[in-house]
């Protein structure tokens, strides 16, 4: 069974970087998938951040892409989140999730499958 | 970016009754759009991927519809634990990947 667990500070101070950790077990991320960080602030709705290969490719939100870094680091089986400069807004449940596919028909479908518990980080002075 | 826009956004329901929910793309987008359900503290679960393929061990009540701009969640028979908010995310731009704003289903 997969299962994926966030870890990292609950609070960060205003303009300072948050970083977060999605640890992997039941499946080795060098094995394929992407795997991806998305939020929730409260009370709102779900923004994708970004997504990593086990190769290390990377893609991201357009309006975070200047803030963002993800990175994986396959011997932990594990990947992170970087955040800089971060203000109030920032303050969400934070989820890492696997993002799988499915091949029908000539096309490839991906969806994320496997989601961790989530973690509130809140961002305060 | 493509938008993604829910409607209602929320609504109330009684169990046993048949809901639709509405997801509607900015632009094309074929059938790469999910559907997601979330409960109180809790993460999403993937209850439909490529529009209508519905995932493992999800009761069979929940389907899906649509392509293109249009799609539609359908709920056959409310059951009391599928009072929660659902999410519609097209996976068309996986360069750029976007969610719906949300549907609450409440209990009537």
């Amino acid at each position: 069974q997969v299962q994926l667990q966030e870890s990292g500070p609950g609070l960060v101070k205003p303009s300072e970087t948050l970083s977060l950790t999605c640890a992997v077990s039941g499946y080795s991320i060098s094995s394929g998938y992407y795997w991806g960080w998305i939020r929730q602030p409260p009370g709102k709705g779900l923004e994708w951040i970004g997504s990593i290969y086990h190769s290390g490719s990377t893609y991201y939100n357009p309006s975070l892409k200047s803030r963002v870094t993800i990175s994986v680091d396959t011997s932990k089986n594990q990947f992170s989140l970087k955040l800089s400069s971060v203000t109030a807004a920032d303050t969400a449940v934070y989820y890492c999730a696997r993002r799988s596919g499915r091949r029908i028909v000539g096309a490839t479908y991906h969806y994320f499958d496997y989601w961790g518990q989530g973690t509130l980080v809140t961002v305060s002075s | 970016d493509i938008q993604m826009t829910q409607s209602p956004s929320s609504l109330s329901a009684s169990v046993g009754d048949r809901v639709t929910i509405t997801c509607r793309a900015s632009q094309s987008i074929s059938s790469y759009l999910n559907w997601y359900q979330q409960k109180p503290g809790k993460a999403p679960k993937l209850l439909i991927y490529a529009a209508s393929s519905l995932q493992s061990g999800v009761p069979s009540r929940f389907s899906g519809s649509g392509s293109g701009t249009d799609f539609t969640l359908t709920i056959s028979s409310l059951q009391p634990e599928d009072f929660a908010t659902y999410y519609c995310q097209q996976s068309y731009s996986t360069l750029s990947i976007t969610f719906g704003q949300g549907t609450r289903l409440e209990i009537k």
